[in-house]
């Protein structure tokens, strides 16, 4: 069946920093990926979209890379900031318009 | 609106009960979806619509859910014979469908508790 990984453990880091999250999938082929942030109480906000055909895509300080030979996905926020913390979803889907979503990475940044 | 709007943001429910939650979402999206989301965990996928049609119903958990969108607008998604496994946050979401960046639009969630 269908399996999506975020990072099990929550990512605890500095200010200013990089912080990296993955994202990987096993029997599943993708058409794109989605990464969505979602605050405590609050429901998810979409934040980038890569296709299978794309390698990278960037959006000010996020970047998001799609790897499907590795069925991996890697995103990136740069310079975190506090106001970074919150969870990072990664969510799948096909051409049929259907978005399966992994469990999240909690990201706290300290100032 | 200005966004989705779900209702009733907070249903607390004696086992055995039915439930209906409402799902009203951003004007002129096609596309609707539920998910159910425990804590913890991403959302988890239970159906959705493109117009008034429900296109896939494969993550409804079993017969004592159904949803529909008979006017291709506001949903309403119904648990029947509630039990406590059901208490859940559950969240719609809608969809312009097409685009350069197609994404989801979510509202801020029913959470029902069963008691």
């Amino acid at each position: 069946s269908q399996k999506i990984e975020q990072n099990s453990e929550a990512l605890n880091i500095q200010e200013g920093k990089t912080a990296t999250l993955t994202c990987n999938y096993t029997n599943y082929s993708p058409a794109y990926l989605q990464w969505y942030r979602q605050d405590p109480g609050r429901g998810p906000v979409f934040l980038l979209l890569i296709r299978e055909n794309e390698k990278e895509k960037r959006k000010e300080r996020l970047k998001v890379t799609f790897d499907t030979t590795l069925k991996q996905s890697l995103f990136h926020i740069t310079a975190s900031q506090p106001a970074d913390s919150a969870t990072y979803l990664c969510a799948l889907g096909s051409n049929d318009y259907k978005l399966s979503f992994g469990a999240g990475t909690t990201v706290t940044v300290r100032a | 609106g200005a966004g989705v709007s779900q209702s009733p943001r907070y249903k607390v429910t004696k086992r055995g009960q039915d439930v209906a939650l409402r799902c009203d979402p951003i004007s002129g999206h096609v596309s609707l979806y539920w998910y159910r989301q425990a804590l913890g965990q991403g959302p988890e996928f239970l159906t959705y619509f493109n117009y008034e049609a429900q296109q896939d119903k494969s993550g409804l958990p079993n017969d004592r859910f159904s949803a529909e969108r008979p006017e291709g607008s506001i949903s309403t998604l119904t648990i029947q014979r509630t039990e406590q496994r059901d208490s859940a946050m559950y969240r719609c979401a809608s969809s312009l469908l097409r685009g350069a960046t197609w994404e989801l639009f979510f509202g801020e969630g029913s959470r029902l508790t069963v008691l």
